[in-house]
C-alpha cells in the first residue's frame, strides 16, 4: 500500500513570497489533515478535510493561508504571502474515516522563509 | 478545547530500563489517545492507541494507560534500547470535532 505522498520535500524562499504544498493522501482515505510543526513543538492541526468538505479549520490564519480538496483526493495548502514564523514543517495525514481514526502521515515539507 | 500537557520534555535512562511519559488532557469527551515516535527530520509513526473504553493496551515493550477519571494516560517502554531513541508525542482525539491535539514532546535518549 502506498503511503502519504508529498512535495516538494524542502523549500527555501524569501519573506512575502508565496508558496504551495501538494499532497495526495492513502487511496480510499477520506480525511486529510494538513499540520504545522514548528522545530521543538508537536503538529499543530492547520485544517481538516472530510472528502471535499471542510471539518476544522480554526487554527488555519485565513488571511495568509488557503487549502482546498477540490476532488476529494489530493490537496494543496498555499502561504500567500510568507512570514519569518511560517518556517517550520507541513506534515500532511489521512485517514480512513471519522470513525476509523488511526493517521497516517506524508514525510513533510519542509519549509524555511528568510 | 482540548489542552493537551506532557512531561517530562526530555527522559534519559539507561539500556534495558525503563521509561514513562505522561500526557493529561482536559475535555471528558475525548475518546481516542494515540502516541506517536518521530525520529530526527522523519515523519511521526504510530506506536500504539488507546481508545476511551479500554484501560490498558500492550504491544511487546511498549504499553499505555488510560485513567479516564484523572484524565490521563501515559506511555510505557521497557527493557530500552539504543534504536527507542526519539521524540515521542502524544495526541487526543476531541470527542465532537474529531480534531486531534498534540503534546509539546518528549525527547527520550537511551544510553548504551
Amino acid at each position: 500500500e502506498a503511503g502519504v505522498a508529498q512535495s516538494p520535500r524542502y523549500k527555501i524562499i524569501e519573506k512575502r513570497q508565496s508558496v504551495a504544498f501538494w499532497c495526495n493522501p492513502i487511496s480510499g482515505h477520506a480525511t486529510l489533515y494538513w499540520y504545522q510543526q514548528i522545530l521543538g513543538q508537536g503538529p499543530k492541526l492547520l485544517i481538516q478535510f472530510q472528502n471535499n468538505g471542510v471539518v476544522d479549520d480554526s487554527q488555519l490564519p485565513k488571511d495568509r493561508f488557503s487549502a482546498e480538496r477540490l476532488k476529494g483526493v489530493d490537496s494543496t495548502l498555499k502561504i500567500q504571502p510568507a512570514k519569518l514564523e511560517d518556517s517550520a514543517v507541513y506534515l500532511c495525514a489521512s485517514s480512513l474515516g471519522q470513525g476509523i481514526e488511526t493517521q497516517y502521515f506524508g514525510p513533510g515539507t519542509r519549509l524555511l522563509v528568510l | 478545547g482540548e489542552n493537551v500537557e506532557q512531561h517530562p520534555s526530555t527522559l534519559s535512562v539507561q539500556e534495558g530500563d525503563s521509561a514513562v511519559i505522561k500526557c493529561t488532557y482536559s475535555d471528558s469527551a475525548s475518546n481516542y489517545f494515540p502516541w506517536y515516535k518521530q525520529e530526527l527530520g522523519k515523519r511521526p509513526q504510530l506506536i500504539i492507541d488507546i481508545r476511551s473504553n479500554v484501560g490498558e493496551k500492550k504491544d511487546q515493550r511498549i504499553a499505555v494507560t488510560l485513567n479516564k477519571t484523572a484524565k490521563h494516560f501515559s506511555l510505557h517502554i521497557t527493557e530500552t534500547q539504543p534504536e527507542d531513541s526519539a521524540v515521542y508525542f502524544c495526541a487526543v482525539r476531541e470527542g465532537g470535532t474529531y480534531k486531534y491535539i498534540f503534546g509539546t514532546g518528549t525527547r527520550l535518549k537511551v544510553l548504551a
